[in-house]
């Protein structure tokens, strides 16, 4: 069965404390791998995606890896503005190209 | 260049009432993913459309729930006769094409009394 497992759940950082964020994957035929931010009360904002393993992408203080069986976010000296809940969805070779399947998140909380 | 819009943003239902939820999506996208957010949950996909078609509906629920997304107008998500464990926040995402990354709505958070 198809599986996208986030950890830590949740991440209290200190300001400038650097940290990653892990996204482990099981499914049948990865065919991208998309990183999503989400605010209280609001939807998800669009990040990154990644298609291939070996492939990186950086905005900002965001930084996003791809392996063969998970992916990694890294969040290089953090502001409180970065506090969000980050979340990382995967499309499956299994299904259609509109399904995303979602991990349960990980709640980063930046103090100053 | 307007986002992903929903309405209502909050939807207040009794029990066995109908609820309808509104999408439209980013100007020059035609493909509309329905995705629900339980509390404490992940976004759970429901259904994936496209003009006039339901491409996949293999997240909704067999029974009371229903989308379109009609060649003129918003996609709608419609759920009849609600319950409490309908309870939660719907979200809406667009593309320009399948495969693409999804851009999703600010939700519609839908509470059943």
């Amino acid at each position: 069965e198809d599986q996208v497992t986030q950890s830590p759940e949740a991440l209290r950082l200190q300001e400038g404390e650097s940290s990653s964020l892990n996204c482990s994957y099981t499914v049948s035929g990865l065919r991208g791998l998309f990183w999503y931010r989400q605010d209280p009360g609001k939807g998800p904002e669009f990040l990154f995606t990644l298609y291939s393993a070996g492939e990186e992408k950086e905005k900002e203080r965001l930084k996003a890896t791809l392996t063969k069986k998970e992916s990694f976010l890294h969040i290089t000296a953090p502001k409180p503005e970065d506090s969000a809940t980050y979340l990382c969805a995967v499309q499956a070779g299994t299904d259609s190209w509109g399904k995303f399947q979602f991990g349960a998140g990980t709640q980063v909380v930046v103090t100053p | 260049n307007a986002g992903v819009m929903q309405n209502p943003r909050h939807l207040v239902r009794r029990r066995g009432q109908e609820a309808r939820l509104r999408c439209s999506p980013m100007k020059g996208h035609s493909h509309v993913y329905w995705y629900r957010q339980l509390p404490e949950e992940g976004l759970k996909f429901m259904v994936y459309l496209q003009k006039e078609n339901i491409i996949d509906e293999s997240g909704m629920p067999k029974e009371r729930f229903s989308a379109e997304f009609p060649k003129e107008g918003p996609s709608i998500l419609r759920i009849q006769q609600v319950v409490r464990g309908d309870s939660a926040a719907y979200f809406c995402a667009s593309s320009p094409g399948a495969g693409n990354e999804q851009f999703f709505g600010p939700g519609t958070r839908l509470t059943v009394l």
